[in-house]
């Protein structure tokens, strides 16, 4: 069975500092999707990045980026010189093809990063 | 195309009223799916639909939920009889068969409180 684990609950920091946070995945199958979404205090979840499982580059947006490691099952995400804007909570998710290739996600619990000013 | 909408964004009921919830998906878009999301936690799967067959459900998914998607566009999920644990926010998205996970689109959710 599909699983993702978000080990840190929460993390803060002080703005302008670097944050990774990390995403480690499970699954048995060879082709797969990995998702990074952002959901802020109102609730919606905000796409962030799909990355497919053969596809191993790191890929930045902005002070975005993500860091794939099929050896490690992680698919880590780390933002530069944080903002106070990018306090949320960040969902790792994984593709689950389910009964018929239902192609529904499986999330992590999420971490909730704070950056104070 | 203004997206995955869903309808109301807040609930609020007493415990046994029943409640429904609406989703329109983006019109093209051929599947649709209903997520939980329980405070701490990340959103869970309760069922989906291609066009309009429910073809798989979460064991999350008692039989006090009910989902429909009559025409193959919009989608209803019936809360009966509702309970505190069933405060959640309930997730709607939806995406095309064929494209993988290309275009999986969420809504803004709609915030259940049962009092």
């Amino acid at each position: 069975a599909q699983k993702v684990t978000q080990a840190q609950t929460e993390i803060s920091v002080v703005e302008k500092e670097d944050v990774t946070l990390d995403c480690v995945y499970e699954t048995r199958d060879t082709t797969y999707y990995l998702f990074w979404y952002k959901q802020p205090p109102s609730g919606e979840l905000v796409f962030l990045i799909r990355r497919n499982s053969f596809d191993e580059q790191n890929e930045i947006s902005g002070r975005y980026s993500w860091n794939f490691q099929k050896s490690t099952s992680s698919f880590n995400f780390t933002i530069t010189a944080s903002q106070v804007v990018d306090s949320a909570v960040y969902f790792c998710a994984l593709s689950d093809p389910g009964q018929g290739g239902s192609e529904k996600l499986v999330f992590g619990k999420g971490t909730k990063l704070t950056v104070n000013p | 195309d203004t997206g995955v909408s869903q309808d109301p964004r807040h609930k609020i009921t007493k415990r046994g009223q029943n409640v429904t919830f609406r989703c329109d998906p983006i019109s093209e878009h051929n599947r649709l799916y209903w997520y939980r999301q329980t405070l701490g936690q990340g959103p869970e799967f309760l069922t989906y639909f291609q066009n309009e067959a429910q073809l798989e459900k979460s064991r999350l998914l008692s039989d006090r939920f009910s989902a429909e998607r009559p025409k193959g566009s919009f989608s209803t999920l019936e809360i009966q009889r509702t309970e505190q644990g069933d405060s959640a926010m309930y997730l709607c998205a939806s995406s095309l068969v064929g494209e993988g996970y290309y275009g999986y689109t969420f809504g803004s959710g709609t915030r259940l409180t049962v009092v």
